[in-house]
């Protein structure tokens, strides 16, 4: 299975922000990277699509990069409604396998 | 608007087979750019990938839930399943069925994110 990293695991930020969260792939996944947001209580989100591409309906403030093993998720001027936990996957070969999070809090 | 909806037992005793139904509304299973996954999260934890099942059938797995796990599509009810037998206290999570955005090729898959997402159900394994 390729094992999914991701740093940091926790964050503590204020509104207008930037932030950075990157995820690592145990292997080359070619551009096959996802990015979900999740909030308590309810079902993760599709953020980004791969590695760079920005789902249709979310804010432009959200931008993925990367390719190969390294990959980033930046928020550019956080807001009060991005607090939540960010998860990466991986969609090169099954099992589709996710990173542990990174919960963005406020500083 | 495509929406997902899972249901099923939200109680499983240990050793029994947890069955749950994710229905599709506002779009069909059968349509060839998607398949249809389940994704579960234990209390607290992250978020583990299951399987999902192409409309013609076709299925994909974690090896780790492998040997107890069947999807199943319902094109006529456009309606997918799950099961996962022979369950412990360790299978107790939220379930979550979704959509898979995929682009077929004759050399392989492309999977381009999970976009569409149930609320989740969730099951508790206990005596």
């Amino acid at each position: 299975d390729i094992q999914m990293t991701q740093s940091p695991s926790s964050l503590s930020a204020s509104v207008g922000d930037r932030v950075t969260i990157t995820c690592r792939a145990s292997q080359s996944i070619s551009s096959s990277l996802n990015w979900y947001q999740q909030k308590p209580g309810k079902a993760p989100k599709l953020l980004i699509y791969g590695a760079y591409s920005l789902q249709s309906g979310v804010p432009s403030r959200f931008s993925g990069s990367g390719s190969g093993t390294d990959f980033t998720l930046t928020i550019s001027g956080l807001q009060p409604e991005d607090f939540a936990t960010f998860y990466c996957q991986q969609s090169y070969i099954t099992p589709f396998t996710f990173g542990p999070g990174t919960k963005v809090d406020i500083k | 608007q495509v929406q997902l909806q899972e249901s099923g037992p939200g109680l499983v005793k240990p050793s029994e087979t947890l069955s749950l139904t994710c229905t599709v509304s506002g779009g069909s299973v059968s349509s060839d750019t998607y398949y249809w996954s389940w994704i579960r999260q234990p209390p607290g934890r992250g978020l583990e990938w299951i399987g999902n099942i192409y409309y013609s059938g076709s299925t994909n797995y974690n090896p780790s839930l492998k040997s107890r796990v069947t999807i199943s599509v319902d094109t006529s009810k456009n309606q997918f399943s799950l099961k996962l037998r022979s369950v412990t206290a360790a299978d107790t999570a939220v379930y979550y069925c979704a959509r898979f955005v995929v682009v077929t090729t004759k050399v392989r898959d492309y999977y381009y994110g999970l976009d569409v997402w149930g609320q989740g159900t969730t099951v508790t394994v206990s005596s």
